[in-house]
């Protein structure tokens, strides 16, 4: 049972549009929800975050948007650029888990268009 | 930034030898660092964590002695597939998170080890 879904295996975008990646969870008790980038033969790099006590948080080019009542949070990216293109992962932490057992989703492959 | 160092990128071993991967942090300590593991089109799993000067942890039907763990330094965590075969081909990656950081501070991903075992 798949705690932390990304539906989108993969999503094509032209660049300079928005690029909006979406995840959703099923645990009500997650406190923490993190998006991680990974190019091809790399790890996964730390993206963005947002702590379940908010509904957004943005850093630049990116926000992540949380809707805990439908248990949904959404990676925006505005506007994208070829170098964006990559797998995104969300994950999302238990409420006092420990500190490395991020729950993942499968990811999911951004392809931004020149 | 932080970096995590992980070795090697990629090995090939014969069935029932043991391979032996290890996870550096290069510019910060780690009192703990996490293995994970992902099967082609499947999300990164936590197999272990894995605590300096004592024994890892285990999460759930990950095999201990089939995985062994060391953690002998602040910068220095070792994952040894034990007798491997091929079902353990897989992507193997580490992680870590500064000890001056708090706990909402992300983890940092080394480049992760492509075993395969033929």
């Amino acid at each position: 049972d798949q705690q932390v879904k990304q539906n989108s295996p993969s999503l094509s975008v032209q660049e300079g549009r928005i690029s909006i990646l979406n995840c959703d969870y099923t645990n009500s008790m997650f406190d923490y929800f993190l998006w991680y980038k990974k190019y091809p033969a790399e790890g996964p790099t730390f993206l963005i975050s947002i702590s379940s006590i908010k509904d957004k948080n943005e850093d630049g080019r990116f926000t992540v948007f949380l809707n805990k009542s439908a248990k949904h949070l959404s990676l925006h990216i505005v506007p994208s650029q070829p170098g964006d293109s990559a797998v995104y992962f969300c994950a999302a932490r238990h409420y006092g888990g420990s500190q490395g057992n991020l729950i993942f989703g499968k990811g999911t492959k951004l392809s931004v268009k020149p | 930034g932080a970096v995590v160092s992980q070795h090697p990128s990629r090995v090939i071993c014969k069935s029932g030898t043991s391979v032996k991967i290890e996870c550096r942090s290069l510019d910060f300590q780690a009192t703990t660092m996490f293995w994970y593991r992902q099967f082609p089109k499947q999300s990164l799993m936590l197999m272990a964590t894995s605590n300096e000067g004592s024994k890892a942890t285990y999460e759930q039907g990950v095999e201990k002695d089939k995985f062994l763990i060391n953690h002998a330094s602040l910068t220095l965590s070792t994952l040894t597939v034990t007798s491997a075969h091929p079902e353990d081909s897989s992507f193997y990656i580490c992680s870590a998170r500064d000890v001056v950081s708090g706990y909402n501070s992300p983890l940092h991903f080394g480049n992760g080890t492509r075993l395969t075992v033929t």
